[in-house]
């Protein structure tokens, strides 16, 4: 079935960098553009980024520009999110999710937890 | 950047009665294609978030016929025309009209 699983979360210092995975199975990856959201703790949801199915064009929030990269692989089946120079307030849960028709976010993962802490 | 806020933040509501939420763009969400690209989400606790309105008022597949979406432009409305206990949990609006996408700061609906 159509699935997304992210991967990569942990405890990380402020400072430093992690990369999360996020795996689609159960459809054609290759055709959808994919996006990063976030949950902090106790809020609401955050987007991220996106990237267009075929890695030609990214966005980024303000909040994470020039520290985070979108990427994929699409011989893989993978999206990716280098999280670099990382603080406190990057402490969220992480879903992928996959870009629909009509611009929705139609399929989500289960989300993987990133805790910056000293 | 589009800031989506939404009204009430909490909504307490009998089990079998009906529950809106409103959500206020701080801009004309119509795009240059002629659609309007207002999503309405479900968060339940534990799983990940959920679409069940698309462009204003198309619900997604699987999503109940007794949740409906209306509006126009800036103004845009979620009903639950009779609120079961699996609904409870929070919901947002989301503009996917421009970048960055914006979600409002959610719902919370309870039962009372």
């Amino acid at each position: 079935q159509v699935q997304l699983v992210e991967s990569g979360g942990g405890v990380v210092q402020p400072g430093r960098s992690l990369r999360l995975s996020c795996a689609a199975s159960g459809f054609t990856f290759s055709s959808h553009g994919m996006h990063w959201v976030r949950q902090a703790p106790g809020k609401g949801l955050e987007w991220v980024a996106v990237i267009w199915y075929d890695g030609s064009n990214k966005y980024y929030a303000d909040s994470v520009k020039g520290r985070f990269t979108i990427s994929r692989d699409n011989s893989e089946n993978t999206l990716y999110l280098q999280m670099s120079s990382l603080r406190a307030e990057d402490t969220a849960v992480y879903y992928c999710a996959r870009w629909g028709d009509y611009r929705t976010f139609e399929i989500w993962g289960q989300g993987t937890m990133v805790t910056v802490s000293s | 950047d589009i800031v989506m806020t939404q009204t009430p933040l909490s909504s307490p509501v009998t089990l079998g009665q009906p529950a809106s939420i409103s959500c206020r763009s701080s801009q004309s969400l119509v795009h240059s294609d002629g659609n309007t690209y207002l999503n309405w989400l479900q968060h339940r606790p534990g799983q990940p978030p959920r679409l069940l309105i698309y462009k204003i008022s198309n619900r997604f597949s699987g999503v109940p016929d007794r949740f409906s979406g209306s509006g126009a432009g800036t103004d845009f409305t979620l009903k639950i025309s009779r609120v079961e206990a699996e609904d409870v949990g929070v919901y947002y609006c989301m503009q996917a009209t421009q970048f960055p996408h914006t979600f409002g700061q959610g719902t919370k609906l309870e039962i009372k």
